[in-house]
């Protein structure tokens, strides 16, 4: 079945520094590929997307690129704030043509620590 | 603010015990997911219901059911409940945005059965 892997946590990093947080997937066909953020004491929240190969979904300073030669979808920020610090999850639904409803299977999550 | 709202924002109950919790999607939004999230288990996909019917099922124990109403709402009702059922429950509304559905959580209910 399909699965999303992504790497433990937690990771702390000092504000400014270079984010790499990596997810691989496994799925037939074309799946979405999404990053949603969870702060603390709130729901999730949808950060950015990818629907097909080589897609780069962006939002607020984050990138992340949809590789299906290596069947990754890795979140990055060049330069990190306080304000960042959160829980990350890399999710993918079934490929939206192929009749997905939409429903997503998340990977475990990477807690996020930035220090000033 | 997602604009979807879940009643009640935490929950504690016994063992064997009943709880029904509330949602309601964005306005407009057909489409209502309900996730569970655990500790051990993570984030889990339990069931999908769309303008009043069932749509997908995912990892729902038998012991839980739902149902959306003509106004959309959706209640998740957990019945014989047992210790491992701790966990924030997570409801979601969904809008067609292109080739992807966007889903747009609510704030959960944190449930504790002790």
């Amino acid at each position: 079945g399909n699965s999303v892997t992504q790497m433990e946590g937690p990771v702390t990093l000092s504000e400014e520094a270079f984010l790499t947080i990596n997810c691989t997937y496994t799925a037939t066909g074309y799946p979405s590929l999404f990053w949603y953020v969870q702060y603390p004491g709130e729901g999730l929240q949808l950060l950015l997307k990818a629907t097909k190969a080589d897609d780069k979904g962006s939002n607020k300073g984050f990138e992340a690129t949809y590789r299906k030669e290596t069947t990754s979808f890795h979140l990055e920020k060049g330069s990190v704030q306080v304000s960042d610090s959160a829980v990350y999850f890399c999710a993918l639904s079934d490929s939206f043509y192929g009749g997905s409803q939409g429903n997503l299977i998340f990977g475990k999550g990477t807690k996020l620590s930035v220090k000033p | 603010d997602s604009g979807v709202t879940q009643t009640p924002k935490h929950l504690i109950t016994a063992t064997g015990q009943r709880v029904t919790l509330r949602c309601s999607p964005r306005s407009g939004d057909l489409s209502v997911y309900w996730y569970q999230q655990s500790l051990d288990q993570g984030l889990q996909f339990l069931i999908q219901y769309y303008n009043g019917e069932e749509r997908a099922k995912g990892n729902i124990l038998e012991r839980f059911s739902a149902q959306q109403f003509p106004d959309l709402h959706s209640e998740l009702n957990l019945s014989s409940l047992e210790l491992g059922d701790s966990a924030l429950y997570f409801c979601a509304s969904s809008v067609e945005a292109g080739d992807v559905y966007e889903q747009y959580f609510g704030p959960g209910t944190r449930l504790t059965v002790t």
